[in-house]
C-alpha cells in the first residue's frame, strides 16, 4: 500500500529551465512533508520541507507547494543546474515520527 | 568529518550467515534510525532509537536486531540471512523525535547469495 507516490520515474530538463517534481499521497493524516535529494552511492540529503498548515515554502532555487485538498505536493527548481541531477524523494511524516518515502524521481539536467 | 558513517559499505555473504552493520553519528543527535531500500527503491523505516531506547519497531523479522550502545551508535545485526535481505541499508539520525529532518549515512549494500 503506497501511501506516497511519485508517478514519474524520471524527468529530463534543460539547464536554466524549471524542473517540477510531483508527489501524491493518500493519507490525510500526514501533516509534514519533506524532499530529499540522493546522488549515487550516497545517502539521501534533506532539501526542503513544508508543514500542512502552509501551502508554499521557498529556499533559494527550491520551492515546495502543497495542495492539501488534492493531496499533492510539488518541488520546483528554478533555474535547474547540471548539479541538480539526482534522485529526488518525497517523504511524508507519519505518527511516531516515521517518514514514509515515495519511490523517487530521477532528474537529469542537460547542459 | 563525516556526519553519519556506516561500515561496511558493501557486504556480500551467503544465506544462513549472521552479519552486522555499524553506524555512528558525530552530530550529537538523540535519535537514530535504520531504513531498508528494497529493489523497488522504496526507503522503509525499520527501527528508531532515542537516547538508546527503542521507539520505533516496524514489522521486521526477529532475525533483525538493532543495538545502541550509546546515543552516537546504532548497529544492526542480522541472523540467518536470507536472499530477500539483499538491499541497501541506510542509517540516519535526527536531533530529536520532534525535529523531522533526518541525516542519512551513505548506505550499506548487502548482497546475500
Amino acid at each position: 500500500d503506497q501511501q506516497v507516490k511519485q508517478n514519474s520515474p524520471s524527468l529530463s530538463v534543460q539547464e536554466g529551465r524549471i524542473s517540477i517534481l510531483n508527489c501524491d499521497y493518500t493519507n490525510s493524516m500526514f501533516d509534514y512533508f519533506l524532499w530529499y535529494k540522493k546522488y549515487p552511492a550516497e545517502g539521501p540529503t534533506f532539501l526542503i520541507s513544508i508543514s500542512s498548515i502552509k501551502d508554499k515554502n521557498e529556499d533559494g532555487r527550491f520551492t515546495v507547494f502543497l495542495n492539501k485538498s488534492a493531496k499533492h505536493l510539488s518541488l520546483h527548481i528554478v533555474p535547474s543546474q547540471p548539479g541538480d541531477s539526482a534522485v529526488y524523494f518525497c517523504a511524508a511524516l507519519r505518527e511516531g515520527n516515521k517518514l514514509v518515502f515515495g519511490a523517487g524521481t530521477i532528474l537529469r539536467v542537460k547542459s | 568529518d563525516t556526519a553519519v558513517s556506516q561500515t561496511p559499505k558493501y557486504l556480500v555473504t551467503q544465506m544462513g550467515n549472521d552479519k552486522s552493520i555499524k553506524c555512528e553519528q558525530n552530530l550529537g543527535h538523540d535519535t537514530m534510525y535504520w531504513y531498508k531500500q528494497d529493489s523497488k527503491k522504496f526507503l522503509k523505516i525499520m527501527f528508531s532509537y532515542n537516547n538508546k531506547e527503542l521507539i520505533i519497531n516496524e514489522t521486521v523479522p526477529n532475525r533483525f536486531s538493532p543495538k545502541s550502545p550509546d546515543k552516537a551508535h546504532l548497529n544492526l545485526h542480522i541472523n540467518s540471512l536470507e536472499l530477500g535481505d539483499s538491499a541497501v541499508y541506510f542509517c540516519a539520525s535526527s536531533p530529536g523525535t520532534t525535529n523531522y529532518e533526518q541525516y542519512f549515512g551513505p548506505g550499506t549494500r548487502l548482497t546475500v547469495t
